[in-house]
């Protein structure tokens, strides 16, 4: 089984900060591993998704790094806006059972004008 | 990125009632679909999958009486709450992972969701 845990549970920053919320996993043979975005009462937006050949991904002001070795990947938020207001999550796979995600519980994230 | 459709997104019923739930993929073909339920400030708990014209394959404590999947085509996967009780509110999410050439390898595509709440 893989288990996922992300650190801080919540954090709170004023607008124009650069963030880094971190994931962890136990089982290192993923093929993928996806963060996303989920606002209050809706579903899952998807916001990078790293596949184990690679190291990181940048989308926009997001950049995601992936370590299989040490079972660890970050979310970098640069230059933070209040509309990045959510709760961030982090899951992976593991290589035997494809697309089968692990969730971890998620950071909520508030950024104040 | 490729579309999932959930539908209803919110619903509300009395003690006893079924309710069914529908997810659709909408510019793609899923193969398989992953149904997940979400408690307030929980993360996602996968419930099953399930895969286009077989039996969905159930997580262990999720009761496959009480919560029947069926995957008849490769763009919709339904989920009905069998004698819903209060107990079963939430927030179910399904996903979908398109064949292979669609998207990246193994990569999921999460619907809005649907909020049941059983009064």
């Amino acid at each position: 089984k893989q288990e996922v845990t992300q650190i801080p549970a919540a954090l709170s920053v004023p607008e124009g900060e650069n963030l880094v919320l971190n994931c962890s996993f136990t089982d290192s043979a993923i093929y993928n591993l996806q963060w996303f975005r989920q606002d209050p009462g809706k579903g899952l937006t998807s916001l990078l998704l790293i596949q184990s050949s690679q190291r990181e991904q940048t989308s926009g002001r997001l950049n995601a790094s992936l370590d299989k070795s040490s079972g660890r990947s970050t979310l970098y938020i640069a230059a933070s806006q209040p509309g990045d207001s959510a709760t961030y999550l982090c899951a992976a796979d593991r290589g035997s059972t494809l697309g089968r995600l692990y969730f971890g519980r998620g950071t909520q994230l508030t950024v104040w004008p | 990125g490729a579309v999932v459709s959930q539908h209803p997104s919110r619903v509300i019923c009395k003690s006893g009632t079924s309710v069914k739930i529908e997810c659709r993929s909408l510019d793609f073909q899923a193969t398989t679909m992953f149904w997940y339920r979400q408690f307030p400030k929980q993360s996602l708990m996968l419930m099953a999958t399930s895969n286009e014209g077989s039996k969905a394959t159930y997580e262990q404590g999720v009761e496959k009486d009480k919560f029947l999947i069926n995957h008849a085509s490769l763009t919709l996967s339904t989920l009905t709450v069998t004698s819903a009780h209060p107990e079963d509110s939430s927030f179910y999410i399904c996903s979908a992972r398109g064949a292979p050439g669609q998207g990246k390898r193994g990569e999921l595509f999460f619907g809005e969701g649907s909020r049941l709440t059983v009064l």
